[in-house]
């Protein structure tokens, strides 16, 4: 299993633009999480997918967006970029919705917006 | 407000060393606490999680309910060991939401 994969690894965009990012979770899991990750902080959750449909959304404004797809693949979109979205956003994958799964994450896309 | 606070931003030891890598926490009800690494160049992984009780590269966690802290520990730090630690409960209330400390940068000295 090649685990938790995401592409592309690095992308760098202006101010204004749109993004999708995209995700595919370990074979078998149903759930996708996505996480945001600034420069010398620690992620944070954006949202989670289950069985297709949004289970969780963090504090992020509606520029984020997610749709989970019938294969449990993942696109993270992001809309009217601004520098202060420049991140590495992970994708994580688990079996289930909720409980104590144990989140596994993928390597990450590193956006850079100027 | 859920918040997870880890105070050290780096946690500089030599090899044979004892470390301990603190982690507070504020969060109502009992959520399931993670450690997970972040090796140089590597993927986010996990380290250990509390419910399991395991040991995992000579690490241990013991949680302290009173105190609301899950501190990481090893008696013996080996070089292998440098790299960021984020403590992270687990919120499950209907969906899972991890919840990560800022991480603290552990860099072992030969």
């Amino acid at each position: 299993d090649a685990g938790v994969t995401q592409s592309p690894t690095h992308l760098i965009k202006t101010r204004g633009q749109h993004v999708t990012l995209r995700c595919s979770p370990i074979s078998g899991h149903k759930s996708v999480s996505w996480y945001q990750q600034v420069l010398g902080q620690g992620p944070q959750f954006i949202f989670q997918y289950y069985e297709k449909e949004e289970r969780g959304r963090g504090n992020f404004p509606d520029r984020f967006s997610a749709r989970q797809f019938p294969n449990y693949s993942s696109e993270l979109n992001v809309n009217a970029l601004l520098l202060g979205d420049s991140a590495l956003y992970l994708c994580a994958s688990t079996k289930g919705q909720a409980g104590a799964n144990v989140l596994t994450f993928g390597a990450g896309s590193r956006l850079t917006v100027l | 407000a859920q918040r997870v606070t880890q105070p050290e931003k780096l946690l500089s030891v030599f090899k044979g060393a004892p470390v301990e890598l603190k982690c507070n926490y504020s969060y109502s009800g009992s959520p399931e606490l993670f450690w997970y690494v972040q090796y140089s160049r590597q993927r986010l992984q996990l380290l250990l999680r509390h419910i399991s009780r395991e040991s995992i590269k000579g690490f241990t966690a013991d949680l302290n309910k009173g105190e609301t802290s899950f501190h990481l520990k090893k008696p013996f730090a080996q070089e292998e060991d440098s790299a960021m630690y984020y403590c992270a409960p687990l919120f499950s209330g209907g969906y899972n939401k991890l919840i990560f400390g800022a991480g603290t940068r552990l860099a072992v000295h030969p």
